[in-house]
Order: C-alpha cells, then structure tokens, then sequence
C-alpha cells in the first residue's frame, strides 16, 4: 500500500541544534517527494521538493531510494522554524499526493 | 490574488443533516484537491479534479460524500446524512496542470466542520 510515515509526532531541540525530521514512504514506482509546513496560524505551504533539490530557510532533504526515506535536515534550528512539518507523496502519474501524519518541531531557547 | 478562498470558515451542523462546502481556487490552476484532516493527523486525500473532470475518489469515502466542479473553477462538497464522525478540517488545495511533474499545492484556510 502507498503510505508516508512519519514516525515522530513531537520533535523539541534547542536553538542552534541540528535537527532531523524523518519520513519514509511506501511506493513501487518514481516517487516524487514534498515537506509541507505550517506555522501557527498559518495555512499549509510547501517548504521543498525533491527534484527542485533546493535549500529553503536552511533547509534540505535528500531522496534516498534505497531506504525510501526523505528526512527533512536543518545544521542548526531557529526558533521561528517551530511548526507542524508534514512528509508528502505524488505518484509517478502526476496525480494525487498523499500525506504523512505530521512532525511537531518545537524549539527551546 | 487572495489565494484559495473556502466557505464557510465553520460549520456547526445537527447529525443526519446535509451540509455543503465551496472551494474557489486560484484561477487557472487546474488541478483541485480535497482532503480531510482530524486532529493529530495528516491530510486524508479525499479527491481531485482536473479541470470538471474528477480523477479519482479516496476508497475510504463514503457514499455520502460527493464532490462537484460544474464550470473548472470553483467546487463543492457535500456530506449528506452527517454523522459525528465527519467532524474535521475540510482542506481544500489547487495547483498547475502538473504535465509530467506534481506541481506545488496551494492550500485554502479549510472548512472546520463539527456535528454534533
């Protein structure tokens, strides 16, 4: 079954400390990869894409095909990356996308 | 632009009645989605239209759902017979005509829907 798993619903580093959110998904075929976030208050936006392979407010995940993993990687955590981050899923096909069940990054001064 | 507009913004319904939502997307974007969201969850996809065309419908859905998208621009949803289980964030997003890649999603504020 196609499914995005992420596997922590609460992330809390401190400011300065690198951080990892982890996803893993399920799909036989081309996968294309999204993290979505949304700060507080705010409606969900796309943070990056996998085949942009670009860095966002410091930022960046890689596509590993082998371990069908795409954690979201930050060398050191702001206090204004507190948000819910969610992993996201789109088919070969271009059709739907799918979502994972969301990470809360909590930043600690 | 204001982006994707979603009415209404809450929706307080008695159990067994109908209710219907409205999603107006960004213009020209082809591509419209609705999901569904439950506390401490992700999105749940629901459906998606390509232009009026709708592509493909969640197996998890209900027979009591059904979605519209008369013109390609706005669409609707309705829940006929709620239960208090349909209570949740209706979200509705609209992108770009993919082509070979998925495109960006563009999400509206969502339909907050509580039955009691």
């Amino acid at each position: 079954a196609q499914r995005v798993t992420q596997p922590e619903k609460l992330l809390s580093v401190f400011k300065g400390a690198p951080v990892e959110l982890k996803c893993n998904y399920s799909y036989s075929g081309s996968p294309e990869l999204f993290w979505y976030v949304q700060y507080s208050r705010q409606r969900l936006q796309l943070l990056l894409r996998h085949i942009s392979r670009e860095s966002i407010k410091g930022f960046t995940a890689d596509l590993n095909k082998g371990e069908t993993s795409f954690h979201l990687k930050k060398p050191f955590a702001q206090e204004e990356d507190s948000a819910m981050y969610y992993c996201a899923l789109g088919f070969s096909s271009a059709s739907k996308i799918i979502f994972g069940s969301g990470t809360r990054l909590s930043i600690r001064p | 632009d204001t982006g994707v507009s979603q009415d209404p913004r809450h929706k307080i319904t008695k159990r067994g009645q109908n209710v219907t939502f409205r999603c107006d997307p960004i213009s020209e974007h082809n591509r419209l989605y609705w999901y569904r969201q439950t506390l401490g969850q992700g999105p749940e996809f629901l459906t998606y239209f390509q232009n009026e065309a709708q592509l493909e419908k969640s197996r998890l859905l209900s027979d009591r759902f059904s979605a519209e998208r008369p013109k390609g621009s706005f669409s609707t949803l309705e829940i006929q017979r709620t239960e208090q289980g349909d209570s949740a964030m209706y979200l509705c997003a609209s992108s770009p005509d993919p082509g070979t890649h998925n495109e960006k999603l563009f999400f509206g504020s969502g339909t907050q829907l509580s039955v009691l």
